[in-house]
């Protein structure tokens, strides 16, 4: 089983659109969580991290179910800026113990006009 | 503030030459984290280090890689003899040095290394 799995997609959507990209995580021992977007050739850039409370931020919502080792990312209104790989990033470590970043393959999103 | 600095930001090698991949992390970042992107795959990690110390080397491979991050100077990561399998995106992220709040990773925009 892959460490991060998500839907490699493409996703294909209309502008104005609600799009939800999910991703599982095998180490129950996880304590960080982030998704990062990546356009084409360029670097990840850090989207939001995740908590376990769910956060909120503009048209974007993360989720976090520990029980499932189960991660979410809602976006609403989409954009044709939005058009990216969206990568589930997950990290064994917590707080001043920091390291490696464990990235899925990514979500492929397309947003049409 | 200048982000994360990586350069070359294309580097073209003949197999069996050695490449060389700088990185400067952001200001005031004391950590640097150097990943591996293979085509079509996802960021693998290869190496965590601070400033004169490697912390985590367990992503790199056991020959012809190596890292450093000097007290002067930019992080640099080696890859001597290279192979056509080497060819790949190499990220570098740095991230400040907190305790106790998850913290997060600033990617630089790489370097894409094509052998020959």
């Amino acid at each position: 089983r892959k460490e991060v799995e998500q839907d490699p997609g493409p996703f294909n959507v209309p502008e104005g659109a609600t799009v939800a990209f999910n991703c599982t995580y095998s180490n129950s021992a996880s304590q960080s969580f982030f998704w990062y977007r990546q356009d084409c050739r360029k670097e990840p850039k850090l989207l939001m991290s995740v908590y376990s409370s769910g956060n909120e931020d503009g048209r974007f919502t993360a989720q976090l179910n520990r029980a499932s080792q189960y991660i979410s990312l809602l976006i609403r209104d989409s954009k044709l800026s939005d058009s990216a790989t969206y990568l589930c990033v997950v990290s064994p470590n917590y707080g001043g113990s920091q390291g490696n970043l464990i990235f899925g393959k990514g979500t492929k999103l397309s947003v049409k006009p | 503030n200048a982000g994360v600095m990586q350069n070359p930001r294309h580097l073209v090698r003949r197999r069996g030459q050695e490449a060389r991949l700088r990185c400067s992390p952001m200001k005031g970042h004391s950590h640097v984290y150097w990943y591996r992107q293979l085509p079509e795959e996802g960021l693998k990690f290869m190496v965590y280090l601070q400033k004169e110390n490697i912390i985590d080397e367990s992503g790199m491979p056991k020959e012809r890689f190596s890292a450093e991050f000097p007290k002067e100077g930019p992080s640099i990561l080696r890859i001597q003899q290279v192979v056509r399998g080497d060819s790949a995106a190499y990220f570098c992220a740095s991230s400040p040095f907190r305790q106790g709040i998850a913290y997060e990773q600033y990617f630089g925009p790489g370097t894409r290394l094509t052998v020959t």
